[in-house]
Order: C-alpha cells, then structure tokens, then sequence
C-alpha cells in the first residue's frame, strides 16, 4: 500500500503566479482534505472533497480552489500567489464515516 | 480563542526521563481526539484516535489518554529516535461524515542521549 502521495515536494514560485498541488489518497480512501501548515504551527484546514465534491471549506479566500476526480486524486490551485502562501500544504485521505486520516509527506511550497 | 492548546511548546528530555505532553480542548461535541507524529519537513504520521473519556490507548513507549477537557501522551523511558513535533488534533461534532480537525501548535520534544 502505497499511503498518501504528493506531487511534486517541493515548488519555488514567484509572487502573482499560479500553482496545482496534486494528491493521491490511501487505497481504499475516497475522502481528501487539505491542509495549509505555515512552519512553528499546527496544519490549517484548506477544504475537503467527497464524491467529486467541495464538502467542506476552512478560512481561506476563493485564491484557492481544488476538484476531485473520478478515481478519487485531488488537486488544489492557488491563484495570485502571495509571500504568505509559503507553507507545507498537506493532503490527508480518509473513507467516509471514519474518522482517522492519514497524510502525505506534503509539498513545501516557497512564493519569492 | 484557540481550540487546542498543546503545552509545553518544546520539551528537553534525556533518554530515559519519562514525561508527559498535554492537550487541551475546548469543544462542544468531540467526535475524536488525534495524536500525530511528525518529524522535520514531513507529514504528521498517525499514532492514536481516542473517543471518550477515560480511554487509554499504548504503542511502544508512547500511551494516550483522554479525560473531558484534556488528553495527555504519557512518554516512558524515552529514546534519541522519539524526537519528533507530536501533534494534537480534535473533531467536532456528532453528524455523520469526516468534519475537519483543528490542530494544536505541537509540542517539539528532543531526547538527549
């Protein structure tokens, strides 16, 4: 079992520009939620998605936006790009009904 | 007002000194309470889910426990390989599907040998 994947690790962008983080959950998964860890804190949760879905969504300005696809990966988009998006953005898969999630290694993103 | 409080911030132990970390929580359903591992620039790694007050749950040197308003990880004879950020994390509510946890700021533990 190949646990949750992220692609790719790690990013440099420049301020403005745009980026997609993808993920692939656990086997078996078919609910993924992101989160948003900026360094010396706990992660922040970005939204989740269920059945091709946004089921849920934390504090976080439209500039991000995700979708689910059919064989349940997911990606999230981050528009405008600012310096305090630099973070490890982290994806966790879970089934349904069960409440123990299990995360990526996630991707560190840096806006210069 | 946070949700979660992990204390200390940081912990100093050696190997061998057993210790406690603490989480508090202020929910008004909990749904479950989560610890996490999680080391330098990877993803938390999952190490316990407890339901209810007065659950126990152990993994090698590492035992959770829950009580109404706090959870503690009961570290015992620790070693060098344990050092690690240990996360806390709450659930809320009692409907049916996976609401999102809030997490604590970890508590970043060093085990000197």
């Amino acid at each position: 079992d190949a646990g949750v994947t992220q692609s790719p690790t790690h990013l440099i962008k420049t301020r403005g520009q745009q980026v997609t983080l993808r993920c692939s959950p656990k086997s078996g998964h078919d609910t993924v939620s992101w989160y948003q860890q900026a360094l010396g804190q706990g992660p922040q949760f970005i939204f989740q998605y269920y059945e091709e879905e946004e089921r849920q969504r934390g504090n976080f300005p439209d500039r991000f936006s995700g979708h689910q696809f059919p064989n349940y990966s997911s990606e999230l988009n981050v528009n405008a790009l600012l310096l305090g998006d630099s973070a490890l953005y982290l994806c966790a898969s879970s089934v349904d009904e069960n409440t123990e999630a299990f995360f990526g290694q996630g991707t560190r993103l840096t806006v210069v | 007002e946070d949700q979660v409080t992990q204390s200390p911030e940081a912990l100093r132990l050696q190997e061998g000194e057993s210790s406690s970390l603490n989480c508090s929580y202020t929910v008004s359903g909990l749904r479950g309470l989560f610890w996490y591992r999680q080391d330098p620039g990877k993803g938390p790694e999952f190490l316990f889910t407890l339901y209810s007050a007065g659950e126990e749950k152990e993994k090698e040197r590492l035992k959770a426990t829950l009580t109404k308003k706090e959870s503690f990880l009961h570290i015992t004879a620790p070693k060098p390989e344990d050092s690690a950020t240990y996360l806390c994390a709450v659930q809320e509510g009692w409907d049916s599907g996976n609401t999102p946890l809030v997490f604590g700021k970890g508590t970043r533990l060093s085990v000197i040998a």
